[in-house]
């Protein structure tokens, strides 16, 4: 079955600074990578997602890349921001009737004032 | 409104004293999944399901029960629940097809086993 890794673990950067969590997988048959955000005492979040027909996709102040070849997927947080603060999750699987969907274990992102 | 809920929301319990956690959805999903939270593990899952009557393991099966008979409800059962059972617990549900897969997570039960 499908695994995901997730790093780093946590991750510490100042606001403005730009934020990249990284993720890999395991099978190749996966197709959809989506991005959560977990904000303390609340549940996870759906923040953007990739497909295995596109390398990048942008929303505002955060991208997703996707490298099939090398299995891999990043999370880009430019401008960061104090509200950013928060554990981040990858997961990836085959999105839709087909399959499940597997989580990384999280980074947890501060962003210092 | 479109959500998905549990309930109880915070549970103690004590070692071997039957429990259900229930969860309930009000999108039609056909995928419904189970995850269990602590510290430093991520999200675990526990077990899913594609469609009714349709259940299938996740990582961490082991002392967990699950039924699907109607789409919209997915309870969650510890027949005899033990301490490493003591978790933070997440159901989540989605659409299986069109534009979107997100999974739509409820708030969470806080389980302690003493």
């Amino acid at each position: 079955g499908e695994n995901v890794e997730q790093h780093p673990s946590t991750l510490s950067v100042q606001e403005g600074d730009s934020a990249v969590i990284k993720c890999t997988y395991s099978d190749s048959a996966s197709n959809y990578f989506p991005w959560y955000k977990q904000e303390l005492g609340k549940r996870p979040q759906l923040i953007i997602d990739i497909r295995s027909n596109v390398g990048e996709k942008k929303d505002q102040r955060i991208a997703v890349t996707l490298n099939k070849t090398a299995k891999h997927f990043s999370l880009h947080i430019t401008e960061t921001q104090p509200e950013d603060s928060a554990v981040y999750f990858c997961a990836g699987g085959d999105g839709g009737s087909q399959g499940n969907l597997i989580f990384g274990k999280g980074t947890k992102l501060s962003v210092k004032p | 409104e479109a959500q998905v809920t549990q309930n109880p929301r915070y549970l103690i319990t004590v070692t071997g004293k039957k429990l259900t956690v229930t969860c309930s959805q009000n999108m039609n999903h056909e995928y419904m999944s189970w995850y269990r939270q602590d510290p430093g593990l991520g999200l675990r899952q526990i077990y899913y399901s594609m469609n009714v009557e349709v259940t299938d393991k996740g990582d961490v099966p082991e002392g967990y029960k699950v039924s699907r008979k109607e789409k919209r409800n997915f309870p969650l059962i510890l027949e005899s629940p033990s301490p490493n059972q003591t978790s933070l617990y997440f159901c989540a549900s989605s659409p299986s097809s069109g534009s979107s897969y997100e999974q739509y997570f409820g708030p969470g039960t806080r389980l302690t086993v003493t």
